[in-house]
């Protein structure tokens, strides 16, 4: 069964860091991509950042304050998220992509606050 | 980047009911196109992607058609789990959006 479990999120200050963790299980971890989304209380969804084999793709919101990475041997992907700012305070959903079948899975999401 | 802009909003139906959602998109996507469905307070669920296949599980009371800019999620025979906000969602290029949603209600 293909799992998503994400974990890391909290309160946060204004211009604070925080790293999100989602663990992957069920399949064969290179065998694809995982992509960050978010939500704000109340708000639709927006799309965050993707980590394909080509390279990084971030939303302008948040391209150069956030990171994603992965490591490939604990079958885990990062969200590194500096200069964290109000409006980013968000549920954060990590979801299994492929370029055939979009996203299939996701996590059951962790929650950012940003405040002061 | 490309906006994805559904209508309606928001939409009352009654139980056994047969409803349709649109979508549009600001310049030409193909097929590459998904729906999604997300109850309050959980995660989004993914129903189709490529404008028209069915996610493995997905029940054939949900169909999605259309190509290019215009596209459609049509839900039969309402019944109680269905009301919820649904989202469709571009992956033709970075950034991937979505629509602004459209909440599902009962009347």
């Amino acid at each position: 069964e293909v799992q998503l479990v994400e974990s890391g999120g909290g309160l946060v200050q204004p211009g604070g860091s925080l790293r999100l963790s989602c663990v992957a299980s069920g399949y064969t971890f290179t065998d694809y991509a995982i992509n960050w989304v978010r939500q704000a209380p109340g708000k639709g969804l927006e799309w965050v950042s993707a980590l394909p084999a080509s390279g990084p793709n971030y939303a302008d919101s948040v391209r150069g304050r956030f990171t994603t990475s992965r490591d490939n041997s604990r079958n885990t992907l990062y969200l590194q998220m500096d200069s964290l700012r109000v409006e980013d305070t968000a549920f954060y959903y990590c979801a299994r992509h492929n370029y055939e079948y979009n996203f299939d899975y996701w996590g059951q999401g962790a929650l950012v606050t940003v405040s002061s | 980047d490309i906006q994805m802009t559904q209508s309606p909003s928001s939409l009352s139906a009654s139980v056994g009911d047969r409803v349709t959602i649109t979508c549009r998109a600001s310049q030409d996507i193909g097929n590459y196109l998904a729906w999604f469905q997300q109850q309050p307070g959980k995660a989004p669920r993914s129903l189709i992607y490529a404008a028209s296949h069915l996610h493995s599980g997905v029940t054939s009371k949900f169909s999605g058609s259309g190509s290019g800019t215009d596209f459609t999620l049509t839900i039969s025979s309402l019944q109680p789990e269905d009301f919820a906000t649904y989202y469709c969602q571009q992956y033709y290029n970075y950034p991937y959006t979505f629509g602004q949603g459209t909440k599902l209600q009962i009347k």
